[in-house]
């Protein structure tokens, strides 16, 4: 089968910084994607990694590892819009994602 | 750029009549488009994939009589759920992509109750 895990909820205040962590075990990989959502909301793409290493973003970054099988997001200055769910995603054959189990990132004052 | 909108936002309905949610990329040609559904506080489960003027690919699990998928052109895509029931009332959630994107869109979801 396929899966990607992620801690179900991460607590941080604002102006901090704060890792999530994916790790993933899927076929056809092809890279692997962010996305946050808010309550309610639809997903909004906020990285992507075809290669191993980092990507930076604005305040967000995210790294892959391959051959780890792991990947994680980082977001720095949080600010209290970032709290959301956030969802690693791998993209596999045929273009499709398979998305992790979410991760929900609550900022506190 | 790069809207996706869907229609409704949502619906209720009684058990044993059917639905229909459309998926509208607004400003660009959406080759692929693809259905997911979504409890509340879960992830992302990927219904179908839909290519214009193709059947749709569904997952496995998803039954694909009960869930009708209709992509008659580069911008519309119909999900039709049949004979609801309330296990069917979810979030439903559209997305499309274009060639050579990684990216996906996504729509605004429907929420669908069934009484």
């Amino acid at each position: 089968g396929q899966s990607l895990e992620q801690p179900s909820e991460v607590t941080a205040v604002e102006g901090a910084i704060v890792q999530i962590n994916c790790t993933y075990q899927t076929s056809g990989f092809y890279g692997l994607s962010w996305y946050q959502q808010h309550d309610g909301g639809a997903p909004t793409f906020l990285s992507y990694n075809g290669l191993d290493g980092l990507e930076e973003t604005g305040r967000f970054s995210s790294f892959l590892s391959r051959s780890d099988s792991y990947g994680y997001l980082l977001l720095q200055e949080l600010q209290m819009k970032d709290s959301a769910s956030y969802f690693c995603a791998a993209n596999t054959g045929f273009q499709k994602l398979v998305f992790g189990t979410g991760t929900r990132l609550l900022v506190s004052p | 750029g790069a809207v996706v909108s869907q229609h409704p936002s949502w619906v209720i309905c009684k058990s044993g009549t059917s639905v229909k949610i459309e998926c509208r990329s607004l400003d660009f040609q959406a080759t692929t488009m693809f259905w997911y559904r979504q409890f509340p506080k879960q992830s992302l489960m990927l219904m179908a994939t839909s290519n214009e003027g193709s059947k749709a690919t569904y997952e496995q699990g998803v039954e694909k009589d009960k869930f009708l998928i209709n992509h008659a052109s580069l911008t519309l895509s119909t999900l039709t759920v049949t004979s609801a029931h309330p296990e069917d009332s979810s979030f439903y959630i559209c997305s499309a992509r274009t060639s050579g994107n990684y990216e996906q869109y996504f729509g605004p979801g429907t929420r669908l109750t069934v009484t």
